[in-house]
């Protein structure tokens, strides 16, 4: 079964630039999308197909893709950014993937 | 806007049934995929099944399939999951979305289920 694999937790200082990575095989071709989920809250999409941004969602949150790996990149991170953070692709069957999470912590 | 609102969640025994329901408003419904998606507590996200549009596609993660069955009613923008056989790895949070491509770009607040003697 496909797999995807993120960092438990990543900490960053505010207004510093925060570097969540999702790797799994061949993801860059498998479109990775990104979702924000704030403490006792719902997920919220941030990225998805790679690099796009959905309207609301902040400029400074942005996305790439290169071979196996994902990211997730935060600038400017601020104290409202603190959550965790799920990659997600489809496997190119019929499942779909979700990573298991990295903890953002703003120091 | 977008809106997904759960209910039907609730404290349900081992082997015993649940069916939850999702009411969609905001959207077209009948003209876009729906999926369900678990998050039990203190853990991460799981996908667990998604239909079509129209009903005529329909799949489920490994560790529901033939247990869980999901269906909706364009008629009324609803999404429903019948789940039966429940064992206590099935204790979650269940989240319904709205599917975009490969993606869930709409999500419901939750249903919490329980299953326990």
């Amino acid at each position: 079964s496909y797999e995807l694999t993120q960092p438990p937790s990543v900490s960053v200082s505010p207004g510093q630039t925060a570097f969540i990575t999702c790797s799994g095989d061949q993801l860059g071709f498998r479109y990775a999308s990104w979702y924000q989920q704030q403490p006792g809250q719902s997920p919220v999409l941030v990225i998805y197909q790679g690099n796009r941004r959905p309207s609301g969602i902040p400029e400074r949150f942005s996305g790439s893709n290169s071979g196996n790996t994902a990211t997730l990149t935060i600038r400017g991170t601020q104290a409202m950014d603190e959550a965790d953070y799920y990659c997600q692709a489809w496997d190119g069957s019929t499942a779909y993937v979700f990573g298991p999470g990295t903890r953002v912590t703003v120091l | 806007q977008v809106q997904l609102v759960e209910s039907g969640g609730g404290v349900v025994q081992p082997g015993r049934s649940l069916r939850l329901s999702c009411a969609a408003s905001g959207f077209t419904f009948s003209s876009f995929g729906m999926h369900w998606v678990r998050q039990a507590p203190g853990k991460g996200l799981e996908w667990v099944a998604v239909i079509s549009y129209d009903t005529n596609y329909k799949d489920y993660a490994a560790s529901v399939k033939g247990r869980f069955t999901i269906s909706r009613d364009n008629s009324r923008n609803m999404l429903f999951l019948q789940m039966n056989s429940l064992g206590t790895d099935d204790t979650a949070f269940y989240y319904c979305a709205k599917a975009s491509a490969r993606e869930f770009d709409y999500w419901g607040q939750g249903a919490l289920v329980t299953v326990s003697s």
